[in-house]
């Protein structure tokens, strides 16, 4: 099945900008997502990105992909405090409705 | 906008109870999904259905069954609860087949405590 990594923890300070980066291994997948989760609180879909594409702007998000190394990436500009959450990477399983999900990367945002 | 309601924000059951998650979705949507979540493990995919009936198991099925009665509605049973079932339980659906993207939306989750 699908293998989904990404790096447990990102500190930064407001105002900066942050970039959570996520690997997966299978080369099939179609759209890509990255969801938000904060404290206490189910998962809320961020943003996707479908595979042709290299880039998605989605105002103060970025997502990157490179398909050929398989990494996504989400870079979020100008970061507030209320962006501290943890940012969950997905990537479809073949020929399923199912997600694989990395197991998230928590996003600490300091004044 | 899609809503996923899950019944409780917060369980405390007791070793070897029968407990039943239940969570409704109101967009009409043909996938439904109950993953668990655990520190440092990330989300798991417990089962998933994707039709009235019908059920799938996902990567950690054990000592869980599910129910689909109803398109709208996708409940989770823990048969006889044990306290490494102590976790954060997640709903999800997502429109199904022919939809692109087939995004899942997610409840917000039951805390389940089992003692």
């Amino acid at each position: 099945g699908e293998d989904v990594e990404q790096s447990l923890f990102l500190s930064v300070r407001e105002g900066d900008s942050s970039v959570i980066n996520c690997t997966y291994t299978d080369s099939s997948s179609t759209y890509l997502y990255w969801y938000k989760q904060e404290p206490g609180a189910g998962l809320q879909l961020l943003t996707y990105i479908f595979s042709n594409m290299d880039m998605k702007q989605d105002q103060r998000l970025t997502v990157l992909l490179n398909k050929k190394d398989k990494h996504l990436s989400l870079r979020i500009a100008d970061t507030q405090t209320g962006d501290s959450a943890i940012y969950f990477c997905a990537v479809p399983n073949s020929g399923y409705s199912t997600l694989t999900f990395g197991k998230g990367t928590m996003l600490l945002v300091s004044p | 906008d899609v809503k996923v309601t899950q019944s409780s924000r917060y369980l405390v059951k007791r070793t070897g109870e029968k407990v039943f998650l239940e969570c409704v979705q109101d967009m009409d949507h043909e996938n439904m999904f109950w993953y668990r979540q655990d520190p440092g493990l990330g989300l798991r995919l417990i089962y998933f259905s994707y039709d009235v009936k019908m059920k799938e198991k996902g990567d950690i099925p054990e000592g869980y069954s599910v129910s689909r009665e109803k398109k709208e509605r996708f409940s989770l049973i823990l048969e006889s609860a044990s306290t490494n079932q102590t976790s954060m339980y997640l709903c999800a659906s997502s429109p199904g087949t022919g939809m692109s993207p087939d995004t899942q939306y997610f409840g917000p989750g039951t805390r389940l405590t089992v003692l």
